[in-house]
Parts: C-alpha cells; sequence; structure tokens
C-alpha cells in the first residue's frame, strides 16, 4: 500500500516568507508526528498529533512554527517569515496508534531559506 | 535527562565484515528502544525494536540488537556487511513517561562498506 508522502519534497524560499509543508499519512493511520533533521541539530522531534488534536507541541522551536491536521489525515506545517535557520530536512512520521506503534517515515521535504 | 547517545560518529567496514553500532541510553526505568535505518535521500526505516521480554532482537535485513540493561546499552550487530548496508543508522528511544510515542534519537552513526 501507499506510504506516508510529503509535498513538496523540495522548497527553497527567501528569508521572512512563509511556507507550508504537506504530509499525507498512511491511510487508517490515528497518530501523526513530524521531526526536524538539521546539520547542527540532529533529528528532533516538532509536535505530533493522535487524530486532529496535538497533545505535545513542545518541540516547535518557536511561535512562527505551527501545525494542524484535519480529517483525522492530512497534515500541515507551517512556518511564519522563515529564517536562515529553520533550513532543515522536515520529516513526518505516522503510526496506527500513538505509544509504541512503529512510525513509519515519509521522504521529507528539504527546505532551503535564502 | 531522558537520552540516548550513539558514541561512534562515523564507522568504516569491509563488505563480508562483522558490524556492530553502539548505542546507550539514560533513563529510570525500562525503556522503549529502535533502531533506524537511513540511505541517502531517503526516509527512516525501522531495523527493529525492544520494549521487553527476550534482549536479543531480530530485525529485518539480518540485523539484531542485544539490550542489556547493566550496560545501559542495546547495541546493533550484523555478522556479514553488504554494501547496500551503506548507511545513516539511528538509535532511538520513546518511554511511557513521555509524551507518548514522542522518539529522541541519537545523533547518528555514518557507515561506508569499502570493497
Amino acid at each position: 500500500g501507499a506510504g506516508v508522502s510529503q509535498s513538496p519534497s523540495n522548497k527553497v524560499t527567501e528569508k521572512g516568507k512563509d511556507v507550508e509543508l504537506r504530509c499525507d499519512p498512511i491511510s487508517g493511520h490515528t497518530a501523526l508526528y513530524w521531526y526536524r533533521q538539521s546539520l547542527g541539530q540532529g533529528l528532533e522531534f516538532l509536535i505530533y498529533f493522535q487524530g486532529n488534536s496535538a497533545p505535545d507541541k513542545s518541540g516547535l522551536p518557536s511561535d512562527r512554527f505551527s501545525a494542524e491536521r484535519t480529517g483525522g489525515s492530512v497534515s500541515t506545517l507551517t512556518i511564519q517569515r522563515t529564517q536562515q535557520e529553520d533550513s532543515a530536512v522536515y520529516l513526518c512520521a505516522s503510526s496506527l496508534f500513538a505509544g509504541t506503534d512503529t512510525q513509519y517515515f515519509g521522504p521529507g521535504t528539504r527546505l532551503t531559506v535564502l | 535527562a531522558q537520552s540516548v547517545t550513539q558514541p561512534d560518529i562515523h564507522i568504516t567496514v569491509s563488505e563480508g565484515a562483522s558490524l556492530e553500532l553502539r548505542c546507550n541510553y539514560s533513563y529510570g526505568a525500562t525503556p522503549y528502544l529502535f533502531w533506524y535505518v537511513q540511505s541517502p535521500g531517503q526516509g527512516l526505516q525501522l531495523l527493529l525494536k525492544y520494549f521487553s521480554g527476550d534482549t536479543l532482537v531480530q530485525g529485518i535485513k539480518g540485523f539484531e540488537a542485544e539490550f542489556k540493561r547493566s550496560q545501559s546499552s542495546f547495541n546493533l550487530r550484523k555478522p556479514s556487511v553488504h554494501w547496500s548496508d551503506a548507511a545513516e543508522y539511528f538509535c532511538a528511544f520513546t518511554s511511557s513517561t513521555d509524551s507518548w510515542g514522542k522518539l529522541q534519537f541519537g545523533a547518528g552513526t555514518q557507515v561506508v562498506v569499502t570493497p
């Protein structure tokens, strides 16, 4: 079956612009996670959803970052007023339920802020 | 603080040789531990996971890992490496007391396979 998909695969933007990153989880997966992978910080958790609710937003780096999930499916991560330090690969994962169920990762969106 | 540490940033191994990647964790109770692999340009793929029970865990692609509570370790092994095993490997951790399912990753170990 289809895996986790993310779009766009690459995004180049100018400093100060807003960007939206999209994640389509595996059908039927109730939990959805966003992570960020950067050279300086490694792989770090950003936020997760159980259904449409986000019980833990503690990993969002600043209030410029927000995420939503609608219909228990697609999720969008929005970064407002992008900064160069936001350049990273943003990874999305989904699992059947939150907890110890296997998380299946998408290929990521590479964001470059000029 | 709860964390996982991968002491080796980079390992070079000959094709056919054995491979062992180290992972140490810091947590008061029994952690839930994972090994993921990331090939160039690819997302993360789960190799294996440990929750409880048998301390030797078998995974995909011929990998296994052993949980040693006394050493706070969860090392990944493969008896004979193939060129296709060249990738970056991440140890990860979650716990039932933390945000449920939130993975905390080690810094990763880059594996290079030479002919």
